[in-house]
């Protein structure tokens, strides 16, 4: 059974801080890993799709790097807003299958 | 608005009943995924369609449920018997390439 992992579970943070939250996933067998934005009462949005190690994408204020050797990926977003608050999913594909972590709920306090 | 498209949003339903959940994906996209997800988790993967074959089925997927996608393009879930564990949100999504577009969800609460 493959374990992806989220942390942390939930983050408060000040309008403006900047912070990061972690994927972790098994380094074997990797094709891709996405990121997704899932704001309450609407559908998960996808952020990035990375496939390469050391891939870094970036959209605005977000950001994610992948090592797909260690088996992990970091979610930055730079000088936070409230509209950033939502929860942020990883989901880790091999084939066709697309295996999500539990999700990091960010809060973003004006 | 991703495009895809579910109904209902919002499903009461008495232990034992049946259920039956549509999805409409994006026209042009041929693959469609259902997930189920609870409190506190992330989506957890059903079943996969590309066009109208069902390619793959998760164990969480009981004799109790069935998806079909008849002609490539909406697709329906049923519940049968459905018990209080089968409340939860249950997401569709549809792709034509890499990235996954979801639907709003339907919530089912099981009394």
């Amino acid at each position: 059974i493959l374990n992806v992992e989220q942390s942390p579970q939930s983050l408060h943070v000040q309008e403006g801080d900047s912070t990061n939250f972690t994927c972790s996933f098994p380094s074997s067998n990797f094709y891709a890993l996405h990121w997704y934005r899932w704001e309450t009462a609407k559908s998960p949005e996808a952020l990035f799709v990375m496939t390469l190690n050391g891939d870094e994408k970036k959209k605005g204020r977000i950001s994610a790097t992948l090592n797909t050797k260690e088996g992990y990926s970091y979610l930055y977003i730079k000088g936070s807003q409230p509209e950033d608050s939502a929860t942020y999913l990883c989901a880790f594909i091999y084939g066709q299958n697309f295996v999500f972590g539990p999700g990091t709920r960010l809060s973003v306090l004006p | 608005d991703t495009g895809v498209s579910q109904n209902p949003r919002h499903k009461i339903t008495k232990r034992g009943q049946n259920v039956t959940f549509r999805c409409d994906p994006i026209s042009e996209h041929n693959r469609l995924y259902w997930y189920r997800q609870t409190l506190g988790q992330g989506p957890e993967f059903l079943t996969y369609f590309q066009n109208e074959a069902q390619l793959e089925k998760s164990r969480l997927l009981s004799d109790r449920f069935s998806a079909e996608r008849p002609k490539g393009s909406f697709s329906t879930l049923e519940i049968q018997r459905t018990e209080q564990g089968d409340s939860a949100m249950y997401l569709c999504a549809s792709s034509l390439f890499d990235i996954q577009y979801f639907g709003a969800g339907t919530r089912l609460s099981v009394l």
